[in-house]
């Protein structure tokens, strides 16, 4: 019963290099989401993905991409990292349309030097 | 312009007593409230919920409380016990047609002092 597994669990880059966080859930949520946290900022949305075959953006979009591969997976891309993308990720995912909570997995720390 | 205000980053509390925790949103808009629990390096765990058309809702030691006329709600943990010592967040969310994204707080750090 994993949940919501995310890949991988550090990560170190150099400015400029890219790179693609994974998610995966077994839940059958519909709804799938890609957090980041940093200190004193709460978890803020970058991405987030309706039902299979939509995105959207989020509050702090700029400087990645998303891809919802099929219902289970929704990954997130950094096509040039800056340091400003230091920061704790965290991908999410929920029931579409009702109120209910979202289930998070447990985050890739991800450093940009 | 922070939707969901958790003005207070931390609070210390004496094992066996109430800890309160305060929340409060602007977007009259919001009509579902949730409380997280964070440990560090792991993700946030969901606690209770709460709908806008109730005032209440008990939970074991977990009650959250909705003053939606103040846009004010509160997580009130009874008692406390040190495993409570974590990062709360509140978070809140409108139904918006198929979409229903969760803004969130910025956290306050709990403390339970044994």
């Amino acid at each position: 019963n994993a949940g919501v597994t995310q890949t991988p669990k550090f990560q170190v880059l150099k400015t400029g290099q890219s790179m693609t966080l994974q998610c995966a859930q077994d839940m059958n949520h519909n709804s799938m989401y890609w957090y980041r946290q940093d200190p004193g900022m709460g978890l803020r949305l970058i991405y987030y993905s309706a039902s299979e075959g939509t995105t959207d953006k989020g509050e702090v979009p700029n400087g990645y991409n998303v891809s919802r591969l099929n219902k289970r997976e929704f990954s997130l891309r950094l096509e040039s990292a800056a340091p400003s993308q230091t920061s704790v990720y965290f991908c999410a995912s929920g029931r579409q349309g009702v109120n209910s909570p979202l289930h998070f997995g447990n985050g890739t720390r991800l450093t940009v030097t | 312009d922070q939707q969901v205000k958790q003005n207070s980053p931390s609070l210390s509390v004496q094992e066996g007593r109430i800890s309160i925790l305060n929340c409060d949103y602007t977007n009259s808009m919001f009509d579902y409230f949730l409380w997280y629990k964070k440990y560090p390096a792991e993700g946030p765990t969901f606690l209770i919920s709460i709908s806008s058309i109730k005032d209440k809702n008990e939970d074991g030691r977990f009650t959250v409380f909705l003053n939606k006329s103040a846009k004010h709600l509160s997580l009130h943990i009874v008692p406390s016990q040190p495993g409570d010592s974590a990062v709360y967040f509140c978070a809140a969310s409108g139904y918006t047609g198929a979409n229903s994204k969760l803004t969130f707080g910025k956290g306050i750090t709990l403390s339970v002092r044994p």
